[in-house]
């Protein structure tokens, strides 16, 4: 299986800050690469796909970017609501698709 | 906008059944556009991908787990189930049902919140 690795783990960010959060695949996935947002009780949510395309719905302070096997994805200025914790997630070939273990980014 | 919601025991005693249901609202499952998947999250893990049904009941699931799995489809109630056979604390996890399309993309479009099944005698 293609492992996902993502760093941070963690991260305290503040209000209006831009935030990375890095995304490393085991083998080259070319841009079939996808993020998600988790709040705890909540369905997790499709952020980005395709390494860089947004979600319907999804607000464009959020940014995705790589190919291969780095991957970043960005907000631009942090909102209330974005404290989360977010997953990247490989769709390259054929099933098992794998996670990234999460990073959870908290108020500074 | 389609939503999912999983049901089921919270509690399943090891060497039993875990049986989910997944009750698909505000859009068919009777479709050729999309993948209907079984993930979970066990505690202080990542996600992991169990396996999905397509409506014309062909399934795939993790090698990982696929001697212990059955994900089954009811058209007639808009619904697909989960069964894992033969459960043990490692077991326990939220699980969660979502939509992957369109096309098999293994992208995860639409997802229910999760249901926390604990395995426990």
């Amino acid at each position: 299986d293609i492992q996902m690795t993502q760093s941070p783990s963690s991260l305290s960010a503040s209000m209006g800050d831009r935030v990375t959060i890095s995304c490393r695949a085991s083998q080259s996935i070319s841009n079939y690469l996808n993020w998600y947002q988790h709040k705890p009780g909540r369905a997790p949510k499709l952020l980005i796909y395709a390494a860089s395309t947004l979600h319907g719905g999804v607000p464009s302070r959020f940014s995705g970017s790589g190919s291969g096997t780095d991957f970043t994805l960005t907000i631009s200025s942090l909102q209330p609501e974005d404290f989360a914790t977010y997953y990247c997630q490989q769709s390259y070939s054929s099933p098992p698709y794998t996670f990234g273990q999460g990073t959870k980014l908290e108020i500074k | 906008q389609v939503q999912l919601q999983e049901s089921g025991p919270g509690l399943v005693k090891p060497s039993e059944t875990l049986s989910l249901t997944c009750t698909v609202s505000g859009g068919s499952i009777n479709t050729d556009d999309y993948n209907w998947s079984w993930i979970r999250q066990r505690p202080g893990k990542g996600l992991e991908w169990i396996g999905y049904i397509f409506k014309s009941g062909s399934t795939y699931y993790n090698p990982s787990l696929k001697s212990r799995v059955i994900i089954s489809v009811d058209m007639s109630k808009n619904q697909f189930s989960l069964k894992l056979s033969s459960v043990t604390a490692a077991d326990t996890a939220v699980y969660y049902c979502a939509r992957e399309g369109p096309g098999g993309s293994g992208t995860y479009d639409s997802w229910g919140q999760g249901t926390l099944v604990t395995v426990s005698s």
